[in-house]
């Protein structure tokens, strides 16, 4: 199994303005992934973070929106950018570990 | 495309035993995931199905038909803590350049009543 630990665990942010979710495995985990859930819905996978190289975004994702970090195989970091309301919403980290993929406590973020 | 059904919500007694369907249409399937989720709480893994037929651990299985492309996760002694939205996921297969994606289902929201 593997650990996750995401931080913030929760905040409240203004409107236009940029926040970094940091994410932290506590084992090498072949694949990160970054997930939304917006209020009320499933969860949406945002982009697959890629050690040393640019995110594999899923449609409807760009990267000036979420622009996404893995400078190794246990810390990935997920910045959502120039923040409006529709932005609130839970966003999981998650990692790969064999065939099973967990998922971080999730970063609540609301904007106002 | 990409659909994953399962009921909104559900209600059970304490002591009893209650089946999650969950029915799928994936352009690839290389397994499926159910996961429990509290109010509040990020989704914690409880099974992983990839051929047929049924994984028991503990008070919960999860049951997996391939062809007929459903899933079931059985609860059994149901307890209050239970109660919580159990989603079901299906990862993607290689061939459909999507072996990590996971698609989820909206969740079913189970209500356990003394």
């Amino acid at each position: 199994s593997a650990v996750i630990s995401q931080k913030p665990s929760r905040d409240i942010c203004q409107r236009g303005t940029s926040l970094t979710i940091q994410c932290q495995v506590d084992s090498q985990v072949t694949m990160m992934f970054w997930y939304r859930q917006q209020p009320g819905q499933s969860l949406t996978l945002i982009a697959t973070a890629n050690q040393g190289s640019e995110a594999t975004y899923e449609s409807g994702f760009v990267i000036d929106k979420f622009p996404i970090s893995r400078p190794n195989l246990t810390f990935s970091t997920l910045t959502v950018s120039n923040m409006s309301p529709e932005d609130s919403s839970i966003y999981l980290c998650s990692g790969r570990v064999g065939n099973t993929i967990y998922f971080g406590e999730g970063s609540w973020l609301t904007v106002v | 495309g990409q659909n994953i059904d399962q009921p909104t919500e559900m209600t059970a007694t304490e002591g009893a035993i209650v089946q999650i369907n969950c029915t799928y249409q994936t352009s690839g399937f290389n397994g499926l995931f159910w996961y429990q989720q509290h109010a509040g709480e990020a989704p914690t893994f409880l099974s992983y199905n990839v051929l047929d037929g049924l994984e028991e651990k503990g008070r919960f299985s999860s049951f997996l038909s391939r062809s007929k492309g459903y899933s079931y996760l059985l609860l059994k002694e149901l307890q209050m803590k239970d109660s919580a939205s159990y989603l079901c996921a299906v990862r993607g297969s290689l061939s459909s350049g999507a072996t990590n994606k996971l698609i989820f289902g909206t969740g079913t929201l189970l209500a356990v009543q003394p």
